[in-house]
């Protein structure tokens, strides 16, 4: 589906516990992206790995983790720190050293 | 960092009539510019794009234009459509990363 694959589609957390999201993407792409959506607020950037084994903090990255052990994959855990996680989460890629992000199809977490 | 503003948050017109969204960025240095279109609980897509070099681009009834003086670039929808009807983001890419920095939203609503 597009390349890039999200799971699951909805995730329901209870409030201390850490969840991880998952982000694969078969399109060869070097630098993968985690961004938060919320109402009015548009997309938010949480992490981003430009290559395996690293990664940089986005302007919201308090309260998540990441990891890039494989050019495939890029998890996001949220943590129990974060304080209102309840948000859509979007996983992106793009080939480095181009533009044009590829979006996964999301995933809602809310924290119940 | 960059910042981009994007106006109105919400923009409402009818079936056939045209549609503009705004967007200012800070940072002189934002040399790609794109616009995504979100449907409702589905990813953004790309559907125009301009680079510095580029004052106006069109795709159908799509436009987009850029004033780096001034450091604005707005979308341009003409004949609108209901199926034109979601959330619009712009947003800018600024030097090293890769990352982009997206505007807020416009919820667009084409009215029959």
């Amino acid at each position: 589906d597009g390349g890039i694959t999200q799971s699951p589609k909805y995730l329901f957390r209870k409030e201390g516990q850490n969840v991880t999201l998952s982000c694969e993407q078969n399109l060869n792409h070097d630098a993968m992206y985690w961004y938060r959506q919320d109402p009015g607020q548009g997309l938010r950037l949480i992490y981003y790995s430009q290559i395996v084994n690293d990664f940089q903090k986005g302007d919201i990255a308090e309260g998540y983790s990441v990891s890039r052990e494989k050019k495939e994959s890029f998890p996001l855990t949220v943590t129990s720190a974060q304080k209102n996680p309840t948000a859509f989460y979007l996983c992106a890629s793009s080939p480095q050293g181009k533009v044009g992000y590829t979006f996964g199809s999301g995933t809602r977490l809310t924290v119940v | 960092g960059e910042n981009v503003e994007q106006h109105p948050s919400t923009l409402s017109v009818q079936e056939g009539d045209s549609a503009v969204i705004k967007c200012t960025y800070s940072d002189s240095a934002s040399n790609y510019f794109p616009w995504y279109k979100q449907e409702l609980g589905k990813r953004p897509q790309l559907i125009i794009d301009i680079r510095s070099n580029v004052g106006e681009k069109k795709d159908q009834r799509i436009a987009v234009t850029l004033n780096k003086t001034a450091k604005h670039f707005s979308l341009h929808i003409t004949e609108t459509q209901p199926e034109d009807s979601a959330v619009y983001f712009c947003a800018s890419l600024t030097g090293g990363g890769n990352k982009l920095t997206f505007g807020t939203g416009t919820q667009l609503k084409v009215e029959l």
